[in-house]
């Protein structure tokens, strides 16, 4: 139990162009998911808390115009990356907690592998 | 500023060794801890979590808590060269009203035969 799926795996753009990456949890329901930006050899960074049903949180240095997320459901969060550019190549990686088991578990998707020509 | 700190290591030990990784947080009110494991270009995945003060065993991980020094760690006995990754440290602080999962840098195992 607890998987978090990520879509798509890998994705190659052209700078300009605006890219969604799909987080669901498919067994459980998440309230709440977060998404994370791993550069290489460098510790998660979090970039934004997602409520289902409300607006995301940002953290600091995150700019949300850029950054759009979307959590319409119990089961699905989406991050899109506007405007993309070669500095946002980067591992994105989603991760949800799970209601109704440890409340404050965190379970990650297998992550999105963003390059940016 | 809440805060976790890892050593960055690389640790490295013989394989069947013991792997002793530790971490330290600034926030005394935490209440949640957890030890994630995480493989070169792989996400992160949920080894141990860990809420009261003491020992908890699961398999070949031990994790360590104590909040009076603020402190955790995880013990890893016979130590194998598939153990060899980065483990993250990550911590539940409490910020308005919900639990924000703050993680340290990661402490890089290498476990050699």
């Amino acid at each position: 139990g607890a998987v978090v799926s990520q879509h798509p795996s890998r994705v190659i753009c052209k700078s300009g162009t605006s890219v969604k990456i799909e987080c669901r949890s498919l067994d459980f329901q998440a309230t709440t998911m977060f998404w994370y930006r791993q550069f290489p050899k460098q510790s998660l960074m979090l970039m934004a808390t997602s409520n289902e049903g409300s607006k995301a949180t940002y953290e600091q240095g995150v700019e949300k115009d850029k950054f759009l997320i979307n959590h319409a459901s119990l089961t699905l969060s989406t991050l899109t990356v506007t405007s993309a550019h070669p500095e946002d190549s980067s591992f994105y990686i989603c991760s949800a907690r799970d209601l109704g088991r440890l409340q404050e578990t965190q379970y990650f998707g297998p992550g999105t592998r963003l390059l940016v020509l | 500023q809440k805060e976790v700190e890892q050593n960055s290591g690389p640790l490295s030990v013989p394989e069947g060794a013991i792997a002793s990784l530790n971490c330290t947080y600034s926030d005394r009110g935490s209440q949640s801890f957890f030890w994630y494991r995480q493989y070169s270009g792989k996400s992160p995945e949920l080894i141990m979590s860990i809420y009261s003060n003491g020992d908890k065993e699961d398999g070949r991980f031990t994790a360590q808590l104590n909040k009076a020094s603020q402190y955790v760690s995880l013990l890893i006995r016979d130590s194998q060269p598939s153990d060899s990754a980065t483990y993250l440290c990550a911590v539940n602080f409490a910020s308005g009203g919900s639990y924000i999962p703050t993680f340290g840098r990661g402490t890089s195992l290498i476990v050699h035969p």
